[in-house]
């Protein structure tokens, strides 16, 4: 089972729309949690970070379940400029590594 | 600014000819690492480092090599360079192990 999965899409949405996607994890250590954004051939930006009580960052709401190993991004009044793609990542401490793992990511399309 | 800075941007080389792509970044982070970006893979990583003199091997780590002689520099050597490693290259830097990363621009690599 893969470590961090995310659905590839890519998720087509209209302009003005809410859209959300999910990402699981398997390692129940994990520690720490980001939304990444990735525009075509660009490097990857940190969007958010993920807390356990849920946060939000303008239009952008993040939030954590520990139960059920899953993060969720929340895009509200979607934009032209949001397109790109949403890389998961989970920061796994021990086991060697220094941590990050980093999901497939989602691309998102929204469209006029 | 803070930021993690790679060069060359984008690199054509031939096929077993050393190669050094630099990597370095002004916010004093303790760790440092390289990923490759191919398309339907995601990003892996080759090589990763947790302070000066201090590296380990990522999940693709066949084919490189890197030094860690300064905190701030992290070089990705390319000894004898194959088409398989044709790729989109990302170093990052985090400050601590629950850290988010940041990544440089990125080296596009053709190995002809």
């Amino acid at each position: 089972r893969k470590e961090v999965e995310q659905d590839p899409g890519p998720f087509n949405v209209p302009e003005g729309a809410t859209v959300a996607f999910n990402c699981t994890y398997s390692n129940s250590a994990s520690q720490s949690f980001f939304w990444y954004r990735q525009d075509c051939r660009k490097e990857p930006k940190l969007l958010m970070s993920v807390y356990s009580s849920g946060n939000e960052d303008g239009r952008f709401t993040a939030q954590l379940n520990r139960a059920s190993q899953y993060i969720s991004l929340l895009i509200r009044d979607s934009k032209l400029s949001d397109s790109a793609t949403y890389l998961c990542v989970v920061n796994i401490l021990g086991g060697g590594a220094d941590g990050l793992t980093f999901g497939k990511g989602t691309h998102l399309i929204i469209q006029p | 600014e803070a930021q993690v800075t790679q060069n060359p941007r984008y690199l054509i080389t031939v096929t077993g000819k050393k190669l050094t792509v630099t990597c370095s970044q002004n916010m004093n982070h303790e760790y440092m690492s390289w990923y490759r970006q191919d398309p339907g893979l995601g990003l892996r990583q080759i090589y990763y480092s947790m302070n000066v003199e201090v590296t380990d091997k990522g999940d693709v780590p066949e084919g490189y090599k890197v030094s860690r002689k300064e905190k701030r520099n992290f070089p990705l050597i390319l000894e004898s360079p194959s088409p398989n490693q044709t790729s989109l290259y990302f170093c990052a830097s985090k400050q601590g192990a629950r850290s988010e990363a940041f990544f440089g621009q990125g080296t596009r690599l053709t190995v002809v």
